[in-house]
């Protein structure tokens, strides 16, 4: 059974850096097809992908964050860390991280969520 | 960047009827779109993926259809634990986006 969990501060201030840690367990960020991604939801909009890392450490960015974020992955831990920098108030929103399978071939890669983690609510105060 | 557009936005229900919610893609993105729900204060949910490939343990009654441009999933008889929102996502190209979701609710 796969499970993941988000954990970090529930409340950060303005331009401070934000630091997520995704812990997973029933599979391991080292076989291939695997990765963990990122996707975060403001309280009562839709949804918005931030990153994704792969077993082979290759990295996808949402190109209008890719200068605040950072992903990053400890297979011994089964962790997955998220940064993001320079946080703002719009930055407000439940995170979640989620176990990802991808097709690469034949490109480009097809890539599917399933399951996710529960989320955490991140609040960013003026 | 590819903007995904459902629609309806919302739609009521009754228990046992056929549902079907739409999503567009703003060019082509071949077979590239995934189907979520999401419950109130839950994480999202896979459906579908590849446009049309069930994900294990979702019940048949769910369906997705589509590809290209426009795509289609269908509830084929709704049940009470399917009143939710469902997103669709586009996994084409970067940034792999998601539509506004289309939330279905009881009549």
């Amino acid at each position: 059974q796969i499970t993941l969990k988000e954990s970090g501060p529930t409340l950060v201030k303005a331009t401070q850096t934000l630091t997520l840690t995704c812990t997973f367990s029933g599979f391991s960020l080292s076989t291939s097809g695997v990765g963990v991604g990122w996707i975060r939801q403001p309280p009562g909009k839709a949804l918005e992908w931030l990153a994704l890392i792969y077993w082979d450490d290759d990295k996808r960015y949402s190109p209008s964050l890719k200068t605040r974020l950072t992903i990053t992955k400890d297979t011994s831990k089964n962790q997955v860390v998220l940064t993001m920098t320079n946080m703002d108030p719009v930055d407000t929103a439940t995170y979640f991280c989620a176990h990802s399978r991808v097709l690469r071939y034949p490109p480009p890669e097809m890539v599917w969520f399933d399951p996710w983690g529960q989320g955490t609510l991140v609040t960013v105060s003026s | 960047d590819i903007q995904m557009t459902q629609s309806p936005s919302s739609l009521s229900a009754s228990i046992g009827d056929r549902v079907t919610v739409t999503c567009r893609a703003s060019q082509s993105i071949g077979p590239y779109l995934n189907w979520y729900q999401q419950k109130p204060g839950k994480a999202p949910k896979l459906l579908i993926y590849g446009a049309s490939s069930l994900q294990s343990g979702v019940p048949p009654r769910f369906s997705g259809s589509g590809s290209g441009t426009d795509f289609t999933l269908t509830i084929s008889t709704l049940q009470p634990e399917d009143f939710a929102t469902y997103y669709c996502q586009q996994t084409y190209s970067s940034p792999l986006g998601f539509g506004g979701g289309t939330k279905v609710e009881i009549k």
